[in-house]
């Protein structure tokens, strides 16, 4: 199965939104709602953002929110920080082979100028 | 605090085989999945396959059926992945996951290196 398809990177200045885009297809994005999102920073493990589309763990700021429309997922992260730089995956169930697996997004490097 | 503890650096030749362990802690073992994850130098994540640790029933990506086995052992709260027939694109960062639809605590990640 193909990776999810996202942007290679984005970038926006401090204070501004940004949103980073999911596309799969109706055997994952579109067919589920378990799509979740991780932060990675160099040399960390990846950190849980959000998850079934639109959910915040405890502990994660209100600055990101999650959406889906169709086979696409989104990531809005709002008023940009510094720490935001990182690159971020989506992640969602998929029934693509018939087995319950799950698929990765190629990942967004996110650059806060 | 839940926490999930990984082994030691792995360097393998070409053609072997590595086993990687997990030690979970902070929480019932096995009332949660657990995910195996690998990340490629400077790639994106790879999911890899998921074990229920309560039964031991496994799922595994299409693309490493028949190299990846994962298990688990309750007494010690830990779970395993053992990939065979290395070759250099194995080569990676692995990190256990614990969650079903979702992945909420990560372990540190492992790195393997297969060199000849």
């Amino acid at each position: 199965q193909s990776a999810l398809t996202q942007p290679a990177s984005v970038s926006g200045s401090p204070g501004q939104s940004i949103t980073i885009s999911c596309t799969g297809t109706s055997s994952d994005v579109g067919g589920h709602n378990y799509v979740s999102w991780y932060q990675q920073h160099p040399g960390k493990a990846p950190k849980l953002m959000i998850y079934d589309v639109d959910n915040r763990p405890s502990g994660v700021s209100n600055r990101f929110s999650g959406s889906k429309y169709g086979n696409t997922a989104s990531l809005t992260i709002s008023g940009l920080q510094a720490e935001d730089e990182a690159d971020y995956y989506c992640c969602s169930y998929s029934s693509y082979t018939g087995s319950s697996t799950r698929v990765f997004g190629g990942g967004t490097r996110l650059t806060v100028l | 605090q839940v926490q999930l503890v990984q082994s030691g650096a792995e360097v393998k030749k070409p053609g072997a085989s590595v086993k990687v362990s997990c030690k979970a802690s902070g929480y019932t073992f096995t009332s949660d999945y657990m995910h195996w994850v690998r990340q490629a130098p400077g790639q994106g994540l790879e999911w890899m396959g998921i074990i229920n640790p309560r039964g031991g029933t496994t799922t595994y990506a299409q693309e490493l059926q028949g190299r990846v086995t994962m298990t688990r052992d309750t007494s010690t709260s830990t779970v395993y992945m053992e990939l065979s027939r290395l070759r250099s694109e194995d080569t990676a960062v692995y990190y256990c996951a614990r969650g079903s639809r979702y992945m909420d605590v990560w372990g540190k990640g492992i790195t393997v290196t297969v060199s000849s």
